[in-house]
């Protein structure tokens, strides 16, 4: 069972540069989301899709796009990448919204 | 921004001992979830409480969603080098998204 799979692990882009980070899970789950977490910030959900073709805001939205190509697979794209974007990112599924979810290993992204 | 206090932050352990670690909120609570996460990997889902005064097991683990449904507990027994990593808890409101707090950290004590 690979669960939710995040692409790719580990990342480095140069201020100004975009990228696409992809996401996809097996669990026929309805809701995904994306967190990104900061040392002594825990995770802070940046955007997520309650159910096929539905995207909303989280708490942190700003530079970041979604799209939810699917039921199983959900996009994060940062158009135009910034040092404050440097953090590691998590991808999540539930079944439906809000209840337990299961987290992809991250990406790890460095904006220099 | 984040609603839920987590306590302690850091915490040493020692092989054998037992080990509690909390969440508070102002607000009430639905479902609270605890979950681990170690260096490199993504978090991984522990217990998952949704009653108030609900008591549930996972092994040596063990949490509570408490009577006023503005906190949880963590409590795990003997502790076992492998118990070291983040702890997160995470909380929802009737309304509203997850919340998760800023994690403890378990280290094994030098």
């Amino acid at each position: 069972n690979a669960g939710v799979t995040q692409t790719p692990k580990f990342q480095v882009l140069k201020t100004g540069q975009s990228m696409t980070l992809q996401c996809a899970q097996d669990m026929n789950h309805n809701s995904m989301y994306w967190y990104r977490q900061d040392p002594g910030m825990g995770l802070r959900l940046i955007y997520y899709s309650a159910s096929e073709g539905t995207t909303d805001k989280g708490e942190v939205p700003n530079g970041y796009n979604v799209s939810r190509l699917n039921k199983r697979e959900f996009s994060l794209r940062l158009e135009s990448a910034a040092p404050s974007q440097t953090s590691v990112y998590f991808c999540a599924s539930m079944r439906v919204v809000n209840t337990e979810a299961f987290f992809g290993q991250g990406t790890r992204l460095t904006v220099v | 921004g984040q609603q839920l206090n987590q306590s302690p932050q850091s915490m040493f352990i020692q092989e054998g001992e037992d080990v509690s670690m909390n969440c508070t909120s102002s607000s009430i609570f639905n479902t609270w979830l605890w979950y681990k996460q170690d260096p490199g990997e993504g978090p991984v889902l522990l217990i998952a409480l949704y009653k108030a005064g609900e008591l549930t097991s996972n092994g040596r683990l063990t949490a509570q969603f408490g009577i006023t449904r503005k906190d949880s507990f963590l409590n795990i027994s003997a502790s076992i080098p492998s118990d070291v990593g983040i702890y997160f808890c995470a909380g929802r409101r009737s309304q509203g998204n997850l919340i998760f707090g800023k994690g403890t950290k378990l280290s094994v004590k030098p």
